[in-house]
């Protein structure tokens, strides 16, 4: 596996609070991810990065934001964190296009809004 | 933005038997990708197709792209207890990824 951590791993916070996750990788892969993932729904995307303070919206990005000033940082911030947001966040990198693609996720966050 | 619709969502099976999972989409794919996550880890890439009508193998594992390249499938012959997680695929569409909601697979000893 490429060598992607995310801080914390475990998370409890209250409704209104921000949080902000991190996943930092050091395969120097172009392409970042945050997904959440609930029961039912798979792997949804919020925001991607496609380089160095390069970014978009995924397809459930309401409510998040994300910040990359460094190839190896992929921040998530909840600015008000709701109970409909406690879930597990995998962060995942992918090498430059081409090839197979394939995406390496980190261990993943559990976060959980009271 | 792209669905991928995965069916069945549980399949328990006895060891030795085969599993089969699909994934089917409304529109045409540039490709698939499936990804196996086991209990309490993260999803692992296991293959991608690209080609219309491809089949790929994997030890025990077959994956086949549909002829539209509008569905995809994944079967394991005769099931171990390691074959046990989550099985998504995974639609790549410029750079964003479409996961399918998942096949849970439990396989009893």
């Amino acid at each position: 596996d490429a060598g992607i951590t995310q801080s914390p791993r475990h998370k409890v916070t209250e409704t209104g609070t921000p949080v902000t996750l991190r996943c930092h990788q050091t395969e120097n892969h172009r392409y970042m991810y945050w997904y959440r993932q609930d029961p039912g729904h798979g792997l949804r995307l919020i925001h991607y990065s496609y380089g160095v303070k390069d970014t978009d919206k995924g397809e459930v990005s309401d409510g998040y934001s994300v910040s990359r000033s460094k190839t190896e940082d992929f921040l998530l911030t909840l600015e008000s964190a709701t109970s409909s947001q406690t879930s597990v966040y995998f962060c995942a990198t992918r090498a430059s296009s081409g090839g197979a693609n394939e995406q390496f996720f980190g261990p993943g966050t559990r976060l959980t809004v009271l | 933005g792209q669905q991928v619709m995965q069916i069945p969502q549980y399949q328990h099976v006895q060891e030795g038997e085969d599993f089969t999972t699909y994934c089917n989409s409304s529109t045409t794919l540039s490709n698939i990708q499936w990804y196996k996550q086991r209990p309490g880890g993260h999803p692992v890439f296991l293959i991608q197709l690209v080609k219309s009508g491809e089949v790929k193998k994997q030890k025990r594992l077959t994956f086949q792209f549909g002829e539209a390249k509008k569905n995809s499938s994944l079967h394991i012959t005769a099931t171990q207890t390691t074959d046990v997680g989550t099985y998504f695929c995974a639609a790549h569409n410029f750079n964003k990824f479409y996961f399918g909601s998942g096949t849970k697979l439990n396989v009893k000893p």
